[in-house]
């Protein structure tokens, strides 16, 4: 089975731009997560996506925004960037039937450097 | 809201020598599980713990998980260089799993 893939892997914004990046799950999963990782505050809970809904949401500010497609490929949304988005974004896909959560296996992340 | 505390935040370790990262939850969990992230690289899972007190094993990792089911921990024993990375605990209640901040390991050859 095919891994978890993000896209883009590395990219280098501008304040005040947004941004796009992309998962496809493991083949099956329907529930994709997104995290946001920093040296200073770890692994920080965006929000998870199952069957096109968002089913739990992390506290963050609205600019932050995602969503998921029918085939529970997942987007997720940065717009009017600030210095302080700039992180290792990773996201996660579960077999998460009802409940859950399940293990999470993640992407490689996509490095975002907001300048 | 639901928080879960990690220590040490950084193991340096001697090559052969054992070491037990701990996890503490202010709340009760449903289940605990442990990651791996080796430099430059993405977490990867390793194991879950669902029953109180529940002990499970792999080859030279042993993960405990507390009878309160409040705090779980991770003993790696002879420790060797391919140790090296981040372990994180996440902790699952009412369907939202909450990371601790991570345990980096550093091994001493």
């Amino acid at each position: 089975k095919a891994g978890v893939t993000q896209t883009p892997r590395y990219l280098i914004k501008t304040r005040g731009q947004q941004v796009t990046l992309s998962c496809s799950p493991i083949s099956g999963h329907r529930s994709v997560s997104w995290y946001q990782q920093t040296p200073g505050q770890g692994l920080q809970f965006l929000f998870e996506y199952f069957s096109e809904t968002q089913r739990n949401k992390g506290n963050f500010p609205g600019r932050f925004s995602g969503r998921q497609f029918s085939n529970s490929r997942s987007e997720m949304n940065v717009s009017t960037l600030e210095l302080g988005d700039s992180a290792f974004y990773l996201c996660a896909s579960s077999s998460s039937l009802a409940g859950g959560p399940y293990e999470q296996y993640f992407g490689p992340g996509t490095r975002l450097t907001v300048t | 809201g639901q928080q879960v505390m990690q220590i040490p935040q950084y193991q340096h370790v001697q090559e052969g020598e054992d070491f037990t990262t701990y996890c503490n939850s202010s709340t009760t969990l449903s289940n605990i599980q442990w990651y791996k992230q080796r430099p430059g690289g993405h977490p990867v899972f390793l194991i879950q713990l669902v029953k109180s007190g529940e002990v499970k094993k792999q080859k030279r990792l042993t993960f405990q998980f507390g009878e309160a089911k409040k705090n779980s921990s991770l003993h790696i024993t002879a420790t060797q260089t391919t140790d090296v990375g981040t372990y994180f605990c996440a902790g699952s209640r009412d369907y939202k799993l909450s990371f601790g901040a991570g345990t980096t390991v550093t091994v001493r050859a």
